[in-house]
């Protein structure tokens, strides 16, 4: 009974360096949603992904992040040359195919990532 | 103008009594879903909660129940018989239904403390 996965559950980089946070939904779930939290934060969306698919990258900054979610494997969130304001929590929710109704995102526990 | 507002950033309550922490909400859509999410100090978001905006009767999850006002635009969470694992940071967050899009839009939280 897994549910979201996502790690490293930590990571620290130095400015300039690459990020890559990986992001296993629940088996079965095919919708996949990234959300950032900076300190003393509510989360904000970043992108919305399917298999193979971004839906909506209207929370993404244009520039360094970028987003996948491949046929096979994690999601995967790159932040490329981190810079101090990246040092957030990154969350990942996943959802099922059905539409509407009181389903719910599921959360995974996040990745706090530190930049020095 | 904010989307989902929690006015309350610190709340204080004694073990066993009811506590009410506000969401008031802003969206022209006629369905949408209201949500919220716990998120201890480990970090992890949990579940509580859910409201549909058609559904005609508040929702209640054991000692959580949702005080639903559509008029007023306001989706206010009452824990009942506060216990001290309830100390924790508290999300409302809102689903609108513009086709097939579900990202969640978050309030900034209230920080709720059970005293002993």
């Amino acid at each position: 009974n897994a549910g979201v996965m996502q790690n490293p559950r930590h990571l620290v980089r130095r400015r300039g360096q690459e990020a890559r946070l990986r992001c296993s939904p629940v088996k079965g779930h095919s919708h996949v949603y990234w959300y950032r939290q900076l300190p003393e934060e509510g989360l904000k969306f970043m992108v919305y992904l399917q298999k193979e698919n971004i839906i909506d990258e209207s929370g993404m900054p244009k520039e360094r992040f970028s987003a996948e979610f491949p046929k096979e494997g994690p999601s995967i969130l790159r932040i490329q040359q981190v810079v101090r304001g990246d040092s957030a929590a990154y969350f990942c929710a996943s959802s099922p195919q059905t539409s509407g109704g009181s389903y719910e995102q599921y959360f995974g526990p996040g990745t706090r990532l530190t930049v020095t | 103008a904010q989307k989902i507002t929690q006015t309350q950033p610190g709340m204080f309550v004694q073990e066993k009594e009811a506590v009410t922490l506000d969401c008031t909400y802003d969206t022209s859509d006629q369905s949408y879903g209201l949500f919220w999410y716990k998120q201890p100090s480990s970090g992890e978001m949990i579940f509580l909660i859910y409201q549909g905006s058609y559904d005609e009767q508040n929702a209640t999850e054991g000692r959580y129940s949702l005080n639903f006002q559509k008029a007023r635009k306001s989706a206010n969470l009452v824990i009942s018989a506060s216990q001290l694992g309830d100390s924790a940071m508290y999300f409302c967050a809102m689903r609108e239904d513009p086709g097939s899009n579900y990202k969640l839009t978050f309030g900034k939280g209230t920080l709720l403390t059970v005293n002993p």
